[in-house]
């Protein structure tokens, strides 16, 4: 399967501790993306990498979350000292990226992966 | 900043009809993509269709088809002839744009609209 893969699917843990989500995009797409979806709402954007640069983060993103991508492949997506307001789907999408206006075809569609769900007890 | 709104939680529809789900967005750049996605209940995004603001005609993919009227800044996705598979959480997201050739891409999602199809 090439799709994008999230490991883990489900993870569970405790206030305060620190977990870490890994996403492996499909392999000759540069862009990546990191969301995160609270139960009966879309996603939300948290960060976005070109290659291995970080290039954008959400205000949504607190000193407590890092993500990294550092060969430009896979990336990883921690949380420190969780709370309870951290549960929550996260997903992440990848996409090619090319130069251009995003008003016309083609699409450069982010295709998702299945996403890590994690709650916080 | 982009914004989309989805003014119906809740849809339903009876097995072979045709159902429209309503997006509107908000932007103040000229050039911008809009997207809907799917969400079954095991949760993973599948892309359905994609709608440049420069493309003069309306995407259609298969039974989805989306009506794209920008002077009112809308974007509706029409299905037509649904399935019982077609039950799902759909999302309509826009693309966000920097001027100056390249396109970051990440997607604002609006808060989605489930429907469920009857038999």
């Amino acid at each position: 399967d090439t799709g994008v893969s999230q490991d883990p699917r489900h993870k569970i843990t405790k206030r305060g501790q620190n977990v870490t989500f890994r996403c492996d995009p499909i392999s000759e797409h540069n862009r990546l993306y990191w969301y995160r979806q609270t139960l009966g709402q879309g996603p939300e954007f948290l960060t976005y990498f070109q290659n291995e640069a970080q290039l954008e983060k959400s205000r949504l993103l607190s000193d407590r979350f890092s993500a990294e991508r550092p060969k430009g492949s896979f990336s990883t997506l921690e949380i420190q000292r969780t709370e309870q307001g951290d549960s929550a789907m996260y997903l992440c999408a990848s996409s090619l990226g090319r130069a251009g206006t995003s008003g016309s075809k083609p699409s450069n569609e982010q295709f998702f992966g299945p996403g890590t769900r994690l709650t916080v007890l | 900043a982009q914004k989309i709104t989805q003014t119906q939680p809740g849809m339903f529809v009876q097995e072979k009809e045709a159902v429209t789900l309503d997006c509107t967005y908000d932007t103040s750049d000229p050039s911008y993509g809009l997207f809907w996605y799917k969400q079954p209940s095991s949760g993973e995004m599948i892309f359905l269709i994609y709608q440049g603001s420069y493309d003069q005609q309306n995407a259609t993919e298969g039974r989805y088809s989306l009506n794209f009227q920008k002077a009112r800044k809308s974007a509706n996705l029409v299905i037509s002839a649904s399935q019982l598979g077609d039950s799902a959480m759909y999302f309509c997201a826009m693309r966000d744009f920097i001027p100056g050739g390249t396109s970051y891409g990440k997607l604002t999602f609006g808060q989605g609209t489930i429907l469920t199809v009857h038999p």
